[in-house]
């Protein structure tokens, strides 16, 4: 099983700010298929970014995802009030599917 | 609009067994692998099982293989998750997670459920 490693666990920011969100495998993850999703409290996740670049449907331009191999980032640039949630990245490449533990973003 | 409906979650004592069910409510839903995600309270999110567009392939986490039993039916638009000899620790909210394009052999999860609440105690 391909463990996922996020960093940080929390990432405390300002409003205006940049994130950058690390995603870690313990090994080459198969066709680079990392996805990131957002999850608000009480709501379903949310698909933001997969394959591992790609922006899902309607995900504004601010969120990106970049890497290769074992190393993965999501950056979301000029963080809006509604961006501090949880984020988690997922490696689809071979199953067992896994998550990484989450990053939650908390508002400075 | 809600496209995946999850039902069937309720308290059950330990040992007991739970079926949950997630109607696709959408145009599409034969061909797409579908997959059961779990998330224990105060914890991420685990994926639980997984079954392939026609049925004939499915998956499982260590954590749930011969307990679990996961199908569908692509004539109802039905994915199914037979629970059988739960324990505490399957306590979680159970989501169903569709995958976004059926014609990769996997692919990241584009559509989820609200989720259903499946409690395990005595």
């Amino acid at each position: 099983e391909i463990v996922l490693t996020q960093s940080p666990a929390t990432l405390s920011l300002s409003p205006g700010e940049t994130a950058t969100l690390s995603c870690r495998a313990s090994e080459n993850v198969d066709g680079n298929s990392v996805a990131w999703y957002q999850h608000r409290p009480g709501q379903s996740p949310r698909l933001l970014i997969y394959g591992p670049s790609a922006r899902a449907t309607h995900v504004p331009d601010r969120f990106s995802g970049s890497g290769s191999g074992t190393e993965f980032t999501l950056s979301i640039s000029r963080l809006h009030p509604e961006d501090f949630v949880v984020y988690y990245c997922q490696q689809y490449g071979r199953t067992p599917y896994t998550f990484g533990q989450g990053t939650k973003l908390d508002i400075k | 609009e809600v496209q995946l409906l999850e039902s069937g979650g309720r308290l059950v004592q330990p040992g007991g067994s739970l079926r949950l069910s997630c109607e696709d409510t959408g145009f599409a839903f034969s061909g797409y692998a579908m997959s059961w995600v779990r998330q224990a309270p105060g914890k991420g999110l685990e994926w639980v099982s997984r079954v392939s567009g026609t049925g004939s392939e499915t998956e499982y986490a260590d954590s749930v293989q011969g307990r679990f039993t996961i199908s569908r039916d692509n004539a109802q638009n039905v994915v199914y998750l037979q629970m059988n000899n739960l324990r505490a620790d399957d306590t979680a909210v159970y989501y169903c997670a569709k995958e976004r394009n059926k014609w990769l052999p996997n692919d990241a999860f584009e559509m989820w459920g609200q989720g259903t609440v499946v409690s395990v105690s005595s």
